[in-house]
This record gives C-alpha cells, structure tokens and sequence, in this order.
C-alpha cells in the first residue's frame, strides 16, 4: 500500500471547517483513499473514502486532486466531539481473497478542536 | 446496534502469565483483524482472517502469541507467556470483503488495554 504523509497536528475553533490534508505520491490507480479517525481510548472509527472522485457523507466531505497524489479531509463544522487523531490511508480494493483488505495505519493527525 | 465487542475491557497480570483476549465481530462479516497500539508504534496490524481461516500473522510474534477464530462468532488473542512489553492496547476490528468487490470498512471494538506488570 502507498505511503500517506500528515502534519502531526492542528487546531481549530469550534464551528469553523476543520481541512486535514494527506499526501500521497506514490497512490496507485487502484488505491483508494480512506480516513479513519480515533478518538482518546476508543477504537479508531470509519469516517469516508473514495477512488477519485469528491465524497461527501453526514461526517465529512472528502476532496482528492485531479492527480490523485493528495487529498483533503473536511469537516465543514468542527466541535469539541470531533477533538482526535485523524488517519488517512491508501488501500487496495479487494482482490480475491489477498491483502488487499488491510489497513496499515501512519502516525495520523493530532485535530484538537478549541472553544 | 451492532458493534465489535471485545472483552475484557482491562486485563492487569502478571509476567509469564497466559492472557487471553476475545472478539464477537459484527454478525455477518467475514474477516476480523487483531491490532496492537502503543505509543511507540502506533497501530499495528498483527494478525487477520477471512471466513475463520489465517490470511497474514506477518506482524504476530510467533513464539508467544497465537490468534484463532473457534467458530464465525468468537476470535481470540492468546500471549503465553506474557512479557512486560507485551502491555499495549489490542484493538480487534471486522468487516465484509466479498471477492472482486469493494471491501465494505472496518468496525472497530473498544480494545483490550493490557497491562503486564
């Protein structure tokens, strides 16, 4: 799976969008790109993901470039709830029975949203 | 409301004890994933299954741990004997691949905090 690159950290006050980029150079065609997100001492929870084209979901929108070699996670209106450690990781869609359905998991985004 | 469960919750023992952790997946999917979190590595994958059978245990150390899924209902972690550097977070997950299709997300339980003391 393609390598992700995160800034370790970022603020942002409460009710303002909340942009969390992602690098991804080396994204394959058939990559996607999913963010997960891990809030303190819970387990890290499903947010959205997509191949190529923008998503948008009730949690977040989820922007790719054209070339596909960076992304941008938005939550249009942050909240205190919404303070965690924000992952985006490539991955391959499932292949038959290989590993393509892992999650391998960088050092993510430390998001602390303030009042 | 269904959810990954994972118990116990907290487990404090000693060294060279057996630790046992469990998993009751989501009723349904077919593949469970154990990981390990520490502050030093972060996630990491040690071991998955899809419909009960070992896919990769690459990142599982062979000589203490061992992961086996009894039935579609129960996966479990076992370290015998457990070492100190064992204590770490352990975060079971499931989800749903179907062959040539899209993998569906992974669910994630609460986790196991371990201590081994």
């Amino acid at each position: 799976d393609a390598k992700t690159t995160q800034p370790p950290s970022m603020d942002c006050a409460e009710g303002r969008a909340a942009n969390l980029p992602c690098n991804h150079s080396t994204i394959s065609g058939n990559e996607y790109v999913y963010w997960y997100r891990q809030i303190h001492s819970q387990g890290p929870q499903y947010i959205i993901h997509g191949l190529k084209n923008n998503e948008t979901n009730e949690m977040a929108s989820l922007i790719i470039t054209e070339d596909r070699k960076s992304s941008t996670l938005i939550l249009p209106h942050a909240t205190l709830r919404d303070t965690a450690v924000y992952y985006c990781i490539v991955r391959v869609a499932s292949i038959g029975t290989g590993t393509a359905s892992k999650l391998t998991f960088g050092t993510g985004t430390r998001l602390q949203v303030t009042l | 409301d269904a959810r990954v469960t994972q118990t116990p919750r907290h487990k404090v023992t000693e060294m060279g004890q057996e630790v046992t952790m469990r998993c009751q997946p989501i009723l349904g999917h077919n593949t469970v994933f154990w990981y390990r979190q520490t502050m030093m590595q972060g996630l990491e994958l040690l071991a998955y299954f899809r419909n009960r059978a070992p896919l990769d245990d690459s990142g599982m150390p062979k000589d203490r741990f061992s992961a086996e899924m009894p039935d579609a209902t129960l996966a479990t972690l076992k370290i015998q004997p457990s070492e100190p550097r064992d204590s770490a977070v352990y975060f079971c997950a499931s989800g749903l691949v179907l062959d040539g299709r899209h993998n569906t997300e992974a669910f994630f339980g609460q986790g196991t905090r371990l201590t081994v003391v």
